[in-house]
């Protein structure tokens, strides 16, 4: 069974400051990875893919990065973070269907 | 872009009584999800369809490409499939598994 993990559970972060999201999945090979985004009260959006290691492709610009440096594990990070980018981040794992992280939410003042 | 339109934005059922969510398309879609939010406000998986219909327990869902819509009927409500439940669409071309999400579907079960 395909299980996702997502590190921290919550955060506190002041504008300015660096943020670092982890996500690991295991249980598939290779999976596709993405990461998504929800401002309270928005809708969910797709932030970034990745098909592989090394390869991520953006969707949405949030001044957000993104980085896949093994097969099972994606990164969202940013050096400075903007009020805008408090939220609920969910990782997702695909192969045909898309499982998704218990996500992290992040507060940014 | 894309758009998926899912109605109705709030559900009330009584106990043992059934209903239905839908979702239109503004596009051909090649595949549908449907998600319950758990209590943390992650997703958790009750169908992915790419055509037809699939049934699980008291939950059915029905996916017709050609027509661009999907529903998730929900018969024999129980207190506990109170919830948000929300449709997402693949495209069919475009990015890969690239998931278009509806805006939630609040259902309450009152007893």
């Amino acid at each position: 069974a395909q299980t996702i993990h997502q590190w921290p559970v919550a955060e506190i972060k002041a504008v300015g400051s660096p943020l670092s999201l982890g996500c690991t999945i295991k249980g598939k090979s290779s999976p596709n990875l993405y990461w998504y985004w929800q401002a309270t009260g928005g809708t969910l959006q797709q932030l970034f893919y990745s098909i592989t290691v090394g390869q991520v492709e953006s969707v949405v610009q949030l001044n957000l990065s993104a980085s896949r440096p093994k097969d099972d594990q994606f990164i969202l990070s940013t050096e400075k973070l903007l009020l805008s980018h408090s939220g609920f981040y969910l990782c997702a794992g695909e192969k045909d269907t898309q499982y998704f992280g218990p996500g992290t939410r992040l507060l940014v003042l | 872009g894309d758009q998926v339109e899912q109605s109705p934005s709030a559900l009330s059922l009584h106990e043992g009584t059934g209903s239905a969510l839908r979702c239109n398309f503004t596009t051909t879609m090649r595949a549908v999800q449907w998600f319950r939010k758990n209590s943390r406000g992650s997703l958790i998986n009750l169908f992915y369809l790419a055509s037809g219909t699939k049934e699980n327990g008291r939950l059915k869902s029905a996916f017709d490409s050609k027509e661009r819509y999907s529903t998730l009927h929900i018969r024999d409500a129980q207190l506990e499939d109170s919830g948000t439940y929300f449709c997402a669409a693949k495209n069919t071309g475009g990015l890969s598994g690239k998931l278009t999400f509806g805006e939630g579907t609040q259902v309450t079960v009152i007893s």
